[in-house]
């Protein structure tokens, strides 16, 4: 089945830019989906298709993908951004809907 | 507002038998597909099967496929994850997703939204 690789922890000072990748076999033939989960909290969609952002996401929320890495990039990052990270994509085999490890992200 | 509510957490024994719900509200519950994610304590996300509403047309991921039944009541727009004889492996919390498809057969499928969850306590 299809593996996506994201690193475990990401680290980022309020106000810097912080950036998640989420690594596949060629992922950047594939639509990329991220998620956030906040802590205690259900997951929520904040990019599709690599790069849309849903309604009432912050602009601050973009993403790209290319070759074998996706990345998710989070602006001028805020407190309220500490959450874990999943990149999630469509796959043709029999375990079609999967999801990166997952990144914890940490505000300084 | 799109909606998914899922049903209170549980503590069960091993080999008992659960069943949890998903209801939708603020869509046409039959459009979507819904799907069920297991989350395991301080684990990530793990897909685990799907049904279609509309006509009760399941998949599931092979390592669930045999352990674990999805279903559905359109009449009520709910869907239903249930266990014949739980273990405490399955302890989890496990969250249900509209799933929307954009491009059959290809990976422009995401989920939005997700339940609030239901905690499953398996435990002696």
């Amino acid at each position: 089945s299809y593996v996506l690789t994201q690193p475990p922890s990401v680290s980022v000072a309020p106000g810097k830019t912080a950036r998640i990748t989420c690594g596949g076999n060629n992922i950047g033939s594939k639509s990329v989906h991220w998620y956030q989960q906040k802590p205690g909290q259900a997951p929520v969609l904040v990019i599709y298709y690599d790069s849309d952002r849903p309604s009432g996401i912050p602009e601050r929320f973009s993403g790209s993908n290319s070759g074998n890495t996706a990345t998710l990039t989070i602006s001028r990052v805020e407190a309220g951004d500490e959450a874990d990270y999943y990149c999630q994509v469509w796959d043709s085999s029999s375990d079609p809907y999967v999801f990166g490890t997952g990144t914890k992200v940490t505000v300084l | 507002e799109v909606q998914l509510v899922q049903s209170g957490a549980e503590v069960k024994k091993p080999g008992e038998s659960l069943r949890i719900s998903c209801k939708g509200s603020g869509y046409s519950f039959t459009s979507y597909w819904i799907s069920w994610v297991r989350q395991m304590p301080g684990k990530g996300l793990e897909w685990m099967g799907r049904i279609d509403p509309s006509d009760s047309y399941t998949n599931y991921s092979p390592s669930f496929q045999g352990h674990v039944t999805i279903s559905a009541d359109k009449s009520i727009s709910t869907a239903y994850l249930q266990w014949s004889s739980l273990k405490a492996s399955d302890t989890a919390m496990y969250y249900c997703a509209r799933l929307i498809i954009a491009v059959a057969g290809t990976s422009r499928a995401w989920f939005d939204p997700w339940g609030q969850g239901t905690l499953v306590t398996v435990s002696s």
